[in-house]
């Protein structure tokens, strides 16, 4: 079974740049996750998506970011614009209700940003 | 959401089992108890869900004393690739949501 796969794995721009980061969930899973993780702090999560409806986005700064679920496969997270406090790791996971049972989420690998 | 407390940084030598406890005072009657592992520039990974008594698989054991006020993941006979980042964390399925703490930083020493 494929995993959560993500692109780009490291991107490094400027501050008030923009930038966009893409995730292809594993095939079925109806609910999709972006999290943020600052170096030696556990992942936060920034939005949840079933299908292609929010769920919750609660802690997703809107000013400056922004994601998207089009047709309910892949996801796009934009960040406009890129603020030095943004530099972490994005990470990607997806989860159906059937692993959730017999499970967890499955994780991207991430894309680490750098702003400089 | 129940909140979970677990150590920072915990060391031990290769071969030795581990235990890395958690506690989570105010879990709630449907919440689950979920351990996941985290590698360097890898996404965490699941490791082991228990909901009371003990669980076991092919990688760790997770024992639940009656009142699942606290948690344990035992790591058997750990190597050198155990090295990494554990996060006990506490979830239910109906909003499905995983709430990660800071974790327990696991160093195996050779």
């Amino acid at each position: 079974e494929a995993g959560v796969a993500q692109s780009p794995r490291y991107k490094i721009i400027e501050k008030r740049q923009s930038v966009a980061f893409w995730c292809n969930p594993i095939s079925g899973h109806a609910t999709l996750y972006w999290y943020q993780q600052i170096l030696g702090q556990g992942p936060k999560l920034l939005i949840q998506f079933q299908n292609n409806g929010v769920v919750d986005d609660s802690q997703l700064p809107k000013d400056r970011f922004s994601a998207e679920r089009l047709k309910g496969v892949d996801s796009t997270l934009k960040i406009q614009p890129a603020k030095l406090e943004d530099s972490a790791v994005y990470l990607c996971a997806s989860s159906s209700l059937t692993d959730l049972y017999g499970g967890g989420y499955t994780f991207g690998s991430g894309t680490r940003l750098t702003v400089v | 959401l129940a909140k979970t407390t677990q150590p920072i940084s915990m060391d031990s030598y290769e071969g030795q089992e581990v235990n890395i406890t958690c506690s989570h005072n105010n879990i709630a009657t449907n919440d689950y108890i979920t351990w996941y592992q985290q590698f360097p520039s890898q996404g965490p990974r699941f490791i082991i869900q228990g909901y009371k008594t003990k669980v076991t698989n092919e990688v760790a054991s997770l024992f639940i004393p009656a009142d699942r006020k606290s948690s344990t993941l035992s790591l058997p006979r750990v190597s050198l690739s155990d090295t990494a980042v554990y996060y006990c964390l506490v979830f239910n399925f109906g909003n499905e949501k995983l709430t990660f703490g800071t974790g327990t930083r696991l160093t195996i020493i050779p």
